[in-house]
């Protein structure tokens, strides 16, 4: 059963418009979330996080909402950018575990030039 | 500073082989992480360590799963006998332990093979 879900494995969007993905979870333990961003041969590489304390965060042109009622988050990106292309993997963490996340499966986001 | 340092990077083996994919963490990090990226589950946490230390294998999938920490800067994620469904990108990852989160660094991956 998977907690975390990110339900669209794929997404275009056109250079300069908005990409929004969304992540939805389950268990309302969860307190922290993260985005990763993962290019093709290497390692996903954290952008962005947003405690549940909180439902908004941004950090430049990327902007985490959280949705506690509705358990869900999403990540904007505004203006898109061809080198913004990846997979990008929402994570989670249950309160009191300071180390352990659950990922979703990613959404590959490719930005057309 | 080096990163996560994974080997191989590439990997392929013949069903029923012993594979043995090593990682080593960045220096004065004292949490490693192993996960597994399939299609189907994305990326899935493994196991953990803390200070050299397991405190989590619940996401080991079989006992043909193990994997070992002999000191701080060195890890190894071993499958024996190796299966066709063992076919998957393999992350090590690490990171500061504390009380609050600290960030995790992945390591480029490896990818396994199984034939």
């Amino acid at each position: 059963d998977q907690q975390v879900k990110q339900n669209s494995p794929s997404l275009s969007v056109q250079e300069g418009r908005i990409s929004i993905l969304n992540c939805d979870y389950t268990n309302s333990m969860f307190d922290y979330f993260l985005w990763y961003k993962k290019y093709p041969a290497e390692g996903p590489t954290f952008l962005i996080s947003i405690s549940s304390i909180k439902d908004k965060n941004e950090d430049g042109r990327f902007t985490v909402f959280l949705n506690k009622s509705a358990k869900h988050l999403s990540l904007h990106i505004v203006p898109s950018q061809p080198g913004d292309s990846a997979v990008y993997f929402c994570a989670a963490r249950v309160s009191g575990s300071a180390r352990q996340l659950t990922f979703g499966s990613g959404t590959q986001l490719t930005v057309l030039p | 500073d080096a990163g996560v340092i994974q080997s191989p990077r590439h990997e392929v083996t013949e069903m029923g082989q012993e594979v043995t994919l090593r990682c080593k963490p960045i220096s004065g990090h004292n949490s490693l992480f192993w996960y597994r990226q399939t299609m189907m589950r994305g990326l899935e946490l493994l196991i953990y360590f803390n200070n050299n230390v397991p405190i989590d294998d619940s996401g080991m999938p079989e006992d043909r799963f193990s994997a070992k920490m002999p000191n701080a800067s060195f890890s190894t994620l071993k499958i024996q006998p190796s299966e066709p469904r063992d076919s998957a990108v393999y992350f090590c990852a690490s990171s500061r332990s504390g009380n609050s989160y600290n960030e995790q660094f992945f390591g480029p991956g490896t990818r396994l093979t199984v034939l």
